[in-house]
């Protein structure tokens, strides 16, 4: 099956910086990255994803890259804000695998 | 929408007990799935349905373990009897179409079993 790595476990930024986590997936059938948002006593929630046949894709101050040579994707914040503090899920699938394969998360805390 | 609604929010209850959690996807969606979430462990899938229909349950960690979902809006897991190692945050999630994609998560239920 799928195996997701996500680097690091915890990223601290001050505000306004940029924050990048990293993924690494391991089947090279995956075709499908979201990444997911998790606040404190909340369920993660959807904030971006990309499919395979895209290298790049963005939203206001989220953007994702995908190598698939490579086998890894990134999440990148610009001008990041305290409400940025959560943490960070990458995620992978397959059309015909299906489910979705977390990474453990980032804890990302921004500081003012 | 109200998006998919968990309940309870907390449970405690003592080892040994019966535990039922409930999940309400939202409306339309096809898929339903069950997560724990650990800190040693993380996001672990435990079961799935289609259509109301099971399709994998290698996640669920033991037949102490089980699910349900009796039609598409409505369904429980169960833990009989409950342990310690079982306190974790539970989190069902639905989906529409493709298997994979625009997961929407509950906000959970935190068990703790004492």
């Amino acid at each position: 099956g799928e195996n997701v790595e996500q680097h690091p476990s915890t990223l601290s930024v001050q505000e306004g910086d940029s924050a990048v986590i990293k993924c690494t997936y391991s089947d090279s059938a995956s075709n499908y990255f979201p990444w997911y948002k998790q606040e404190l006593g909340k369920g993660p929630q959807l904030i971006i994803d990309i499919r395979s046949n895209v290298g790049e894709k963005k939203d206001q101050r989220i953007a994702v890259t995908l190598n698939k040579t490579a086998k890894h994707f990134s999440l990148h914040i610009t001008e990041t804000q305290p409400e940025d503090s959560a943490v960070y899920f990458c995620a992978a699938s397959t059309d015909s695998w299906g489910k979705l394969q977390f990474g453990a998360g980032t804890q990302v805390v921004v500081t003012p | 929408d109200a998006g998919v609604i968990q309940s309870p929010r907390h449970e405690v209850t003592e080892m040994g007990q019966e535990v039922t959690l409930r999940c309400k996807p939202i409306s339309g969606h096809d898929y339903l799935f069950w997560y724990r979430q650990t800190m040693m462990r993380g996001l672990e899938l435990l079961i799935y349905f289609n259509n109301n229909v099971p399709i994998d349950d290698s996640g669920m960690p033991e037949d102490r373990f089980s699910a349900k979902m009796p039609n598409a809006s409505f369904s429980t897991l169960k833990i009989q009897p409950s342990e310690p190692r079982d306190s974790a945050v539970y989190f069902c999630a639905s989906s529409f179409g493709q298997l994979g994609y625009g997961y929407t998560f509950g906000s959970g239920t935190r068990l703790t079993v004492v």
